[in-house]
């Protein structure tokens, strides 16, 4: 199966901060990967697909992009409701595997 | 606005079975697949199976293939997952995804079942 190293794993930030997430692949997955938002008690939610697509209805100040092996999730002015876990998803083959996740606490 | 809605907690017994639901709405049900996933505590995502709500097409992850059983019930657009032979280790929580092909992104989740298996 394909390995998915996101980074990092806790992040501390501050409203209006620029916040970049990583995944990287130990093979190339094209640009099949996902990111998701996931809050605590609530279904996760699409942000990104095909690595830079934004989900209908997804605020803009989400960003996605990489190709390949290494894949970055932008949040270009961190807001309040943006504190959450963010993964990653690849879905490049069958055997479609996920990131550790990353979470985004206040600083 | 799709949505996914599934059955609620259950605790099994190790060597039985459990079947979770997850009722859809906000869609034309067999438009769209469903994917299974569960998440073990402190452990990543892992992806399960998948089944297409329009004719019944299954495909499922081989570490879970002589287990698992995916179904839909397109009269009350329901899927459904059961596994069997459950172990300690299937502790988790297990969510519904919808997936129009697979492998594919999930644009809407369901919000997870725990099961936990214990004697």
């Amino acid at each position: 199966d394909i390995q998915m190293t996101q980074s990092p794993s806790t992040l501390s930030a501050s409203v209006g901060d620029r916040v970049t997430i990583t995944c990287r692949a130990n093979e190339s997955i094209s640009r099949w990967l996902a990111w998701y938002q996931r809050k605590p008690g609530k279904a996760p939610q699409l942000l990104i697909y095909k690595a830079s697509t934004l989900q209908s209805g997804v605020p803009s100040r989400f960003s996605g992009s990489g190709s390949g092996t290494e894949f970055t999730l932008t949040i270009s002015s961190l807001q309040r409701d943006d504190f959450a876990t963010y993964f990653c998803h690849q879905y490049n083959d069958f055997s479609q595997t996920f990131g550790q996740g990353t979470k985004v606490e206040i600083k | 606005q799709a949505q996914l809605v599934q059955s609620g907690a259950e605790v099994k017994k190790p060597g039985g079975s459990v079947k979770v639901s997850c009722k859809a709405s906000g869609y034309t049900f067999t438009s769209h697949g469903i994917s299974w996933v569960r998440q073990a505590p402190g452990q990543g995502l892992e992806w399960m199976g998948w089944i297409s709500a329009y004719n019944g097409n299954t495909n499922y992850a081989q570490k879970f293939k002589d287990r698992i059983t995916l179904t839909t019930d397109t009269s009350t657009s329901t899927a459904y997952m059961e596994l069997r032979s459950l172990r300690s280790d299937d502790t988790a929580v297990y969510s519904c995804a919808r997936a129009s092909y697979v492998p594919y992104h999930y644009d809407s989740w369901g919000q997870g079942t725990l099961v936990t298996v214990s004697s």
